[in-house]
């Protein structure tokens, strides 16, 4: 079982539209990342969260750590938002990832219609 | 400052050949992790250096093996190809005792 859990998989929306995609993970972590993917695979960070919550332009990012859950928030969301959002946690002892190693999230393919 | 870079970009290989994939991170980054992304299990870690140590590995057999040098440029190695090792692969490099990491854009491994 994925230690970490994104919904929705797919989400198709309209542009302007709120967007927001969800993260939960079962084990105890350090810190989360919320990273984007465009298609060509090329991955950027778009935060690094380990208590409370970040802004950066349109995007939002909170974390919750005692429901170990986060979100990411896209405010009046653009065709050039399309792609895939991973959430990863980087956690405390060895899981699978290492103690240093991330572990991702499935990913929520996010495609914004003009 | 240069982002991190990967060479190849791209490389197609046969069964049961090896492949070496670089990856030179950003200036004054030492630490270098490497991961696979494939569609089925999306991405995964692999190993983790640190002044050429590594310092960690993920559940991959034996035939993934990577090596870091004194410039901290690193190398991975996966000898006898599967076609499941079809995949992308991307290293990271961040500065030591941060968490913030930097992605390189990956190499796009086919095994046929």
């Amino acid at each position: 079982k994925n230690e970490v859990e994104q919904s929705p998989q797919n989400l198709t929306a309209q542009e302007g539209e709120f967007i927001t995609i969800n993260c939960s993970y079962s084990v105890g972590i350090s810190a989360l990342h919320w990273l984007q993917q465009h298609p060509g695979g090329g991955i950027v960070s778009l935060f690094m969260l380990s208590s409370g919550k970040k802004k950066h332009g349109r995007l939002i990012a909170t974390i919750n750590i005692q429901e170990k859950h986060s979100s990411l928030h896209i405010t009046a969301s653009h065709p050039r938002d399309s792609a895939v959002y991973i959430c990863a946690v980087r956690s405390y002892g060895d899981s699978g990832g290492g103690a240093d190693g991330l572990t991702f999230g499935k990913g929520t393919h996010l495609i914004i219609q003009p | 400052k240069a982002g991190v870079t990967q060479t190849p970009r791209y490389l197609i290989k046969t069964r049961g050949q090896q492949v070496t994939l670089s990856c030179s991170p950003i200036s004054g980054h030492r630490s270098v992790s490497w991961y696979q992304q494939t569609p089925g299990q999306g991405l995964q870690f692999l190993f983790e250096y640190f002044s050429e140590t590594q310092r960690n590995k993920g559940n991959f057999p034996g035939r993934f093996s990577g090596r870091q040098f004194s410039n901290s440029r690193s190398e991975m190695n996966v000898s006898t190809l599967e076609l499941g090792d079809s995949a992308l692969y991307l290293c990271a490099s961040r500065v030591a005792g941060a968490y913030e990491q930097y992605f390189g854009p990956g190499t796009r491994l086919t095994v046929t």
